[in-house]
């Protein structure tokens, strides 16, 4: 097993496209989530599965945010019509439910 | 929501000097971890430890439940040690998602 894997590892969109990550868990993990990072700052939430189902959302999770994990494998967060505050570290985790949580090595977006 | 509170925000040691680290949080929690956020970002497990001591080389950690805090001691610390580290906890019998300190940044001159 080689850990959480995220791609793209680093992701450069103009201001108003689109951009799809993907998050590839720990085979037996059956919880993923998601946060965001901003310079100078600890991870914030954003949403976590289990299996399949998305299970919360945080209020930071904008209606051009959207996350899907439709077969309780890997995960996909989708940022529509991206702003400049958008751009910040997207972190994935995974892990069994109550046990320990092991993060990817993260997607650096930049809106510009 | 929980509050997790880091202390000190920022410490300097030379290399070979000890450190303490610690985690105040606001309510009973049934995890917690302490991460180490590398150069390139990513956050490195060193401890899953909701409550007792462990230890894993130069480093490690006591978790008081009770009392709702957490320490993590680096011993003879070295340059590679630099960077920031973060505690994370998942409340009792509220959401499941890990929430984090705003950490502390150790650097470790030579």
């Amino acid at each position: 097993d080689t850990g959480v894997s995220q791609n793209p590892r680093h992701k450069i969109t103009k201001r108003g496209q689109n951009v799809t990550f993907r998050c590839d868990p720990i085979s037996e993990h059956n919880r993923l989530y998601w946060y965001r990072q901003t310079l100078g700052q600890g991870p914030e939430f954003l949403t976590y599965f289990q299996n399949e189902a998305q299970l919360e959302k945080s209020r930071l999770l904008s209606d051009r945010f959207s996350a899907e994990r439709p077969k309780g494998s890997f995960s996909t967060l989708e940022i529509q019509r991206t702003e400049q505050g958008d751009s910040a570290m997207y972190l994935c985790a995974s892990s069994l439910v109550g046990k320990e949580a092991f993060f990817g090595q993260g997607t650096r977006l930049t809106v510009v | 929501g929980i509050q997790v509170e880091q202390s000190p925000p920022d410490l300097i040691l030379q290399e070979g000097a000890n450190s303490t680290l610690r985690c105040n949080f606001s309510d009973s929690v049934n995890n917690l971890q302490w991460f180490h956020q590398n150069p390139w970002g990513q956050l490195i497990n060193l401890f899953y430890i909701p409550s007792g001591t462990k230890q894993n080389g130069r480093l490690s950690a006591t978790t008081v439940a009770t009392e709702r805090y957490s320490l993590l001691y680096i011993s003879s610390s070295q340059t590679t040690d630099s960077g920031v580290y973060f505690c994370a906890v998942i409340t009792q019998g509220g959401s499941e998602k890990l929430v984090f300190g705003k950490g502390t940044k150790l650097t470790v001159n030579p």
